[in-house]
């Protein structure tokens, strides 16, 4: 595709709801990173994808959070459980090879999740 | 540990005026350094990057960056303000081994016309 999607933009969930959210990176990229964005801050690192292989997931900041790419493509998010303190904006990027350090990450528009 | 710090959470300029957006960065290796612009309900968008060679950096709609090691800074500029430039500005390090991007908290450029 033109760039990287995600879906839904915004999601409202109550405390304790499961949600997932997806990811669809720019076609044929092969690494994949997930951030989250809380209110006023830099994004931070959650996990990294190259192709369907999870090779860090270091970010994620409790065992509610799962991310999967099993196709090497599409990747989804999924929160089990929300608290509050999940509230934040989701961001996903994809960069073409590698994920290396030389390479540009392009970034989807964010998935903004409340939780009430 | 890398870290970045922005100073100044909130930056005000006249149109027309130049554009300072502050950036130090800590980190026991070689950096790679970014400016990213993240506009309203948008995802982020790279300005410039510094990875090897010439430490002044230039990017898009006429930003640019100067890599300072022995002051270890990543200052971005931009000689003259214009409306549109008015968005959050995070500044970013890379490991040199791996691929995990650590970003600043941000600057909030407001541009008065």
């Amino acid at each position: 595709g033109a760039g990287v999607s995600q879906s839904p933009r915004y999601k409202v969930a109550k405390r304790g709801q499961d949600v997932a959210l997806r990811c669809d990176p720019i076609s044929g990229h092969v690494s994949l990173f997930w951030y989250q964005q809380a209110l006023g801050q830099g994004p931070e690192f959650l996990t990294y994808f190259q192709n369907e292989a999870q090779l860090d997931k270091s970010g994620l900041p409790s065992d509610r959070f799962f991310a999967e790419r099993p196709e090497g493509s599409v990747s989804t998010l999924k929160i089990q459980r929300t608290q509050q303190e999940d509230s934040a904006v989701y961001l996903c990027a994809s960069s073409s090879l590698g994920g290396g350090a030389q390479e540009t990450q392009y970034f989807g528009p964010g998935t903004r999740l409340l939780v009430l | 540990a890398q870290s970045v710090t922005q100073l100044g959470s909130h930056v005000s300029v006249s149109e027309g005026a130049l554009v300072l957006l502050r950036c130090n960065y800590s980190s026991s290796v070689p950096p790679y350094l970014f400016w990213y612009v993240q506009y309203p309900n948008q995802g982020l968008q790279l300005l410039l990057k510094y990875t090897t060679g010439a430490t002044l950096v230039k990017g898009i709609n006429g930003f640019e960056a100067e890599f300072k090691k022995s002051e270890t800074s990543f200052h971005l500029t931009k000689p003259s303000a214009h409306m549109s430039d008015a968005a959050e500005y995070f500044c970013a390090v890379r490991e040199t081994s791996y691929d995990k991007v650590i970003f600043g908290p941000g600057t909030s450029l407001s541009v008065i016309p």
